[in-house]
């Protein structure tokens, strides 16, 4: 079975400065996806970035970017010049790929991140 | 165009009664995922629902059940109710694989607060 670690249950950072949540995970398969969700306090959770395992290509989608280490089943999640609005639970998480999947989605514990104006 | 809606947003309920939550999947989805996330946690899959069936279930007991109508929507039943249910219970829809390797993403919903007293 997969499973997704968040080890920092909180973090912070100043306003405009750049941070790095972590993320590592555990699978036998070779083809996956791996996701970075945020979740403000109004609850919805949102698509942040997405990786596909196939693809050595770190994904960057504006401020946000990964570190995608396939080897070190390792998925930082990193925010650069962070606004007030970027606070939230942030959430890692893994899904199988290939014929028949679900798309059931295997979520870390989450991440508090806190941003200082 | 309307994101995936749930109701109601918010329910007490005491040990022991039942509860039904529904969820409508944002338009041109068909395919419905179930979470439970108990606070300070990482949502856990229930339970998908697609062309009116189960299709994959997560480690819940049977006191879960579900339903998807024709028109895509989806009810979550819980019975007898037991305080560890008390959770934010999240939807989420998305459209089902196109060739068994497609990405499709899962669109949340904002979720059912439920507490059990």
């Amino acid at each position: 079975a997969q499973t997704v670690t968040q080890s920092q249950p909180e973090m912070s950072v100043q306003e405009a400065e750049t941070v790095t949540l972590s993320c590592t995970y555990d699978t036998s398969e070779s083809d996956y996806y791996l996701f970075w969700y945020k979740q403000p306090p109004s609850r919805q959770m949102i698509l942040v970035i997405r990786q596909e395992a196939y693809k050595q290509q770190n994904a960057t989608e504006n401020r946000f970017s990964v570190n995608f280490q396939k080897a070190a089943k390792s998925f930082s999640l990193k925010i650069s010049d962070s606004q007030l609005g970027d606070a939230a639970m942030y959430f890692c998480a893994y899904r199988s790929y290939g014929s028949g999947n679900t798309g059931k989605l295997i979520f870390g514990q989450g991440t508090t991140l806190q941003v200082k104006p | 165009d309307a994101g995936v809606t749930q109701s109601p947003t918010h329910l007490i309920k005491t040990r022991g009664q039942q509860v039904t939550l529904r969820c409508s999947p944002k338009s041109g989805h068909d395919t419905v995922s179930w979470y439970q996330q108990a606070l300070g946690q990482g949502p856990q899959f229930i339970f998908q629902y697609y062309e009116e069936e189960e299709r994959q279930r997560g480690n819940f007991p049977d006191r879960f059940s579900g339903h998807q109508f024709p028109n895509y929507s989806s009810e979550l039943n819980v019975n007898a109710l037991l305080l560890g249910d008390s959770a934010l219970y999240l939807c989420a829809s998305s459209l089902a694989l196109a060739g068994g390797t497609a990405y499709n993403e899962q669109f949340f919903g904002p979720g059912t607060r439920l507490t059990v007293l």
